[in-house]
């Protein structure tokens, strides 16, 4: 399998319960992104992880809490959502690391996730 | 703070018609700017990268310019094809930081 794979792709949870989502990326790269896309809203960058270290949080709320067990793997643990954070979440990759000009950065299909 | 527009928010054309999309920013202190191709419930697609020292970039019938300077970048699409209906978005590397911000997206509409 190729590229940046992202699973569930949908997922509908309640307020109170845990669930991950979860980001695979099969291109070698050492950097890996969370994305959040809003309705109407531009995409916004929520964290960044450098070879597994995290590198930027874009005050992102506790609620969400991103795990980088290894280069390849990026998960985002999702406890206690509201509504309002229904949204796609798109996973991205890409080779260059903070500080450098980046090269292009390669995006999974996303998880459309709705909280009831 | 980086901001980034993209005007106009929806375009409709007619097959065969050239395609104009426009993106601005507020912070010139960019490394690069880049064009990407969103199908509606699906990840994106990177479309051109254009470097802060260059003024543009093409690949078959995309072209597109930058001019950093004035905050402004403009993707063409020769010859439209139904097949081209998408979002397109903008987004600019800072130059500190591993971030990129995004415009809003064009929502394009090719009829055929």
């Amino acid at each position: 399998e190729t590229g940046v794979t992202q699973t569930p792709r949908h997922l509908v949870m309640g307020m109170t319960n845990k669930k991950s989502l979860k980001c695979e990326q099969h291109l070698g790269h050492n950097a890996m992104y969370w994305y959040k896309q809003s309705a109407k809203k531009p995409l916004e960058l929520m964290f960044v992880y450098n070879f597994k270290e995290q590198t930027e949080n874009n005050s992102v709320p506790s609620r969400f809490s991103p795990e980088c067990p290894n280069s390849s793997h990026l998960f985002l643990h999702l406890h206690t959502l509201q509504p309002e954070d229904s949204a796609l979440y798109l996973c991205a990759s890409s080779t260059r690391t903070s500080g450098e000009p980046t090269d292009t950065q390669y995006f999974g299909p996303g998880t459309r996730l709705t909280v009831l | 703070k980086q901001e980034v527009t993209q005007i106009p928010a929806a375009l409709s054309v007619p097959e065969g018609e050239n395609l104009v999309l426009n993106c601005s920013f507020t912070d010139s202190a960019i490394y690069n700017l880049q064009w990407f191709r969103q199908d509606p419930g699906k990840g994106l697609t990177s479309l051109l990268l254009i470097q802060s020292s260059q003024r543009e970039q093409t690949s078959g019938r995309l072209n597109a310019s930058l001019d950093k300077s004035s905050g402004r970048s403009t993707l063409y699409i020769a010859a439209s094809q139904p097949g081209d209906s998408a979002t397109y978005l903008c987004a600019v590397f800072k130059a500190a930081g591993n971030k990129l911000t995004f415009g809003g997206g064009t929502r394009v509409l090719v009829k055929p």
